[in-house]
């Protein structure tokens, strides 16, 4: 079946502006992880989100920084008034419940210029 | 607190050679226990996941690990790597009472012809 899916895959942006990466799960999944990985870095979580049940927004580095998922399914990481320190790849995962295997998108390579 | 440790940043070994790259946890009770492997430009795929039961798990591309409570550890092991391994290896751990994945900073495998 389909696996994680993710858009763009790669985005250039001005500083100060706002941009908007998609997840897409495995269908079916109730799960959804959104990491940040800088050059270099391990993963830095950002945001949870589990069924119906309120996300676990702790990761999430700023107030700049928010995420929604529509119906259970897709998911929008937005970060407004980008600045280059937000310059990263950006990873979402999806599993079927909690901290089962996590199934991983290819990224979205975000560069703040 | 979570943590995972993976001690070697690089890692080079020639190819036919075995491999075995370190991880150490800290976690209050028995981890999910998971190891993912990135190839550049690439998301995180899974290579192998230790839940419960036999020790010894045995993974994609020839990759096992070996959970040791005593030692918090969960190295992964290769008996002969290819070129093809060459990529950056992660591992996490699973805290099921958190609902969340702490992931290791990465080993960047090297392989020598």
């Amino acid at each position: 079946g389909a696996g994680v899916s993710q858009s763009p895959s790669n985005k250039v942006t001005e500083k100060g502006k706002d941009v908007e990466l998609r997840c897409d799960p495995i269908s079916g999944h109730t799960a959804l992880y959104w990491y940040r990985q800088s050059l270099g870095q391990g993963l830095e979580f950002l945001i949870y989100f589990q069924g119906n049940s309120a996300p676990d927004k702790s990761g999430l580095p700023s107030d700049r920084f928010s995420a929604e998922r529509t119906g259970g399914s897709v998911s929008t990481l937005t970060i407004q008034r980008t600045q280059q320190e937000d310059s990263a790849v950006y990873l979402c995962a999806s599993s079927l419940e909690g901290v089962e295997t996590q199934y991983f998108g290819p990224g979205t390579r975000l560069l703040v210029l | 607190a979570q943590s995972v440790t993976q001690p070697d940043i690089h890692i080079t070994v020639s190819e036919g050679a075995s491999l075995e790259l370190r991880c150490n946890y800290s976690y209050g009770a028995t981890p999910y226990l998971f190891w993912y492997v990135q190839s550049p430009g690439q998301g995180l795929q899974l290579l192998l996941k230790y839940f419960s039961g036999d020790t010894l798990v045995q993974g994609i591309k020839g990759f096992e690990a070996e959970f040791k409570r005593s030692q918090s550890s969960f190295n992964l092991r290769k008996p002969s790597v290819h070129w093809s391994d060459a990529a950056e290896y992660f591992c996490a751990v699973g805290a099921y009472n958190f609902n969340k994945f702490y992931f290791g900073s990465g080993t960047k495998l090297n392989v020598k012809p």
